[in-house]
């Protein structure tokens, strides 16, 4: 069955630094999605991604992030100076179409600890 | 903001007794309605999904009712198993509204005992 993966599974980074955490998606799906959750807190949307483009992106994601599609297969996350409260884990999903049509499938995720 | 509520943190139950996992929502643009199940490191995998103009959804021991005019919607699990012991999410979205985003509650963590 086809999958989301996510690399790396865990990422250990200084406070100020820049991370990039990787997604393949499921390779049909069109539309690509970044959430996270702090520990013990509640899964957030951060961003929606189609065609190449920001659909919809949430308050938290500011200007530390970006995302890209560098590739016809990779999907990535940047942080471009994280702060201590950027530790959480970041999961990827994708779907074939809209929320309003498909289901978002999500990856194992990726956590992320800025020390 | 708490748009999607869980109240109840944890649900332990009997093997091949129910489970009935419950959510709360506050949004009235929400129209679309998920249960994620979630094992410990790995990412939420989809269960079962209802339309607002659904009142059930069922798919094997899986079940989902909403009560639109209550704002609730609960997920029954008959029978159930000890494999299904996980963190179960609540999701909802706004399809109407054109928004990608699933809104998640903060999760119910099932313990299904033999």
């Amino acid at each position: 069955e086809p999958e989301v993966t996510q690399t790396p599974s865990h990422q250990v980074t200084q406070m100020g630094q820049e991370v990039i955490l990787r997604c393949v998606p499921i390779s049909n799906h069109l539309y690509f999605y970044w959430y996270r959750q702090i520990l013990g807190q509640k899964v957030e949307f951060l961003v929606s991604f189609y065609n190449n483009e920001i659909s919809e992106k949430s308050e938290i994601f500011d200007d530390q992030f970006s995302v890209e599609r560098p590739d016809g297969s990779n999907f990535t996350l940047k942080i471009r100076s994280t702060k201590l409260e950027d530790s959480a884990m970041y999961f990827c999903a994708s779907s074939f179409l809209t929320v309003s049509t498909d289901t978002q499938y999500f990856g194992p995720g990726t956590r992320l600890t800025v020390l | 903001d708490q748009q999607v509520k869980q109240n109840s943190p944890s649900l332990s139950v009997q093997e091949g007794r129910i489970s009935i996992l419950n959510c709360d929502y506050t949004n009235s643009m929400f129209d679309y309605f998920l249960w994620y199940k979630k094992y410990p490191a790995e990412g939420p995998t989809f269960l079962i999904s209802i339309s607002s103009i659904k009142d059930k959804n069922e798919d094997g021991r899986f079940t989902v009712f909403l009560n639109k005019s209550a704002k609730h919607l609960s997920l029954h699990i008959v029978p159930s198993q000890p494999g299904d012991s996980a963190v179960y999410f609540c999701a909802a979205s706004a399809r109407q509204g054109g928004s990608e985003k699933l809104v998640f509650g903060k999760g119910t963590k099932l313990t299904v005992n033999p």
